[in-house]
């Protein structure tokens, strides 16, 4: 599986402050491209998902930018708070017929939102 | 919560034994997948299963395999346990009209 480049590993934000979060993608066959958020002890839990037909797609506080030509996307969370404090990773998969096949995940993002 | 839950919660082997991990999705979710999630990494695609049949797999030699059943249980099963085999393995259940993955909470094994 190809694989999905990740930055940074790890950041600290002021509360109400903005997050962002950088992925970099090599196979032009992935489709479907999720953001997951993980808590210590926990399993991943989707965030936020977009397919490459759009270049932006708001969530509440979240938000996934694409840039299909520069094989980029990116995380932005407004109005960071303490709660958001956890891992998140960006991953790709390729939409194959009737259904996607494994994720590829990043290696993931430290994020420690400071009161 | 997902509706994915995963047992047993921990689990700790020795080398050459073998495992088996358990996994129960949501009815209706009829792919599943095995995730290793090795400490400060990303999860890592093991293989797939769609109506009891593996029809995906990663860079996992065959002494991980698996099992789906028709009431939406399913078993992961490593053979010949190695050191490196110490990690968290996550089970995703897919959703398939938004083609969302949910995870469960995970077994951590550890290989002594």
């Amino acid at each position: 599986q190809q694989q999905v480049k990740q930055s940074p590993q790890s950041l600290i934000v002021q509360k109400g402050g903005i997050s962002i979060i950088n992925c970099a993608y090599e196979n032009t066959a992935f489709d479907y491209f999720p953001w997951y958020q993980q808590f210590p002890g926990k399993g991943p839990a989707l965030l936020i998902a977009i397919r490459p037909d759009v270049s932006e797609k708001k969530e509440g506080r979240f938000t996934i930018s694409f840039n299909k030509s520069a094989k980029q996307f990116s995380l932005h969370i407004m109005d960071s708070q303490p709660g958001d404090s956890a891992t998140y990773f960006c991953a790709a998969s390729m939409y194959s017929g009737g259904g996607a096949d494994g994720l590829t995940f990043g290696k993931g993002t430290h994020l420690i939102i400071q009161p | 919560e997902t509706g994915v839950t995963q047992s047993p919660t921990h689990l700790i082997k020795t080398r050459g034994q073998q495992v088996t991990l358990r996994c129960s999705s949501q009815s209706g979710h009829n792919t599943v997948s095995w995730y290793q999630q090795a400490l400060g990494q990303g999860p890592q695609f093991i293989f797939q299963y769609y109506r009891e049949e593996e029809n995906g797999r990663g860079n996992f030699p065959p002494r991980f395999s698996g099992l789906q059943f028709p009431n939406y249980s399913s078993e992961l099963n490593v053979n010949a346990l190695e050191l490196d085999d110490s990690a968290l393995y996550l089970c995703a259940s897919r959703e398939e009209s938004t083609d969302t993955q949910y995870f469960g909470p995970g077994t951590r094994l550890t290989v002594l």
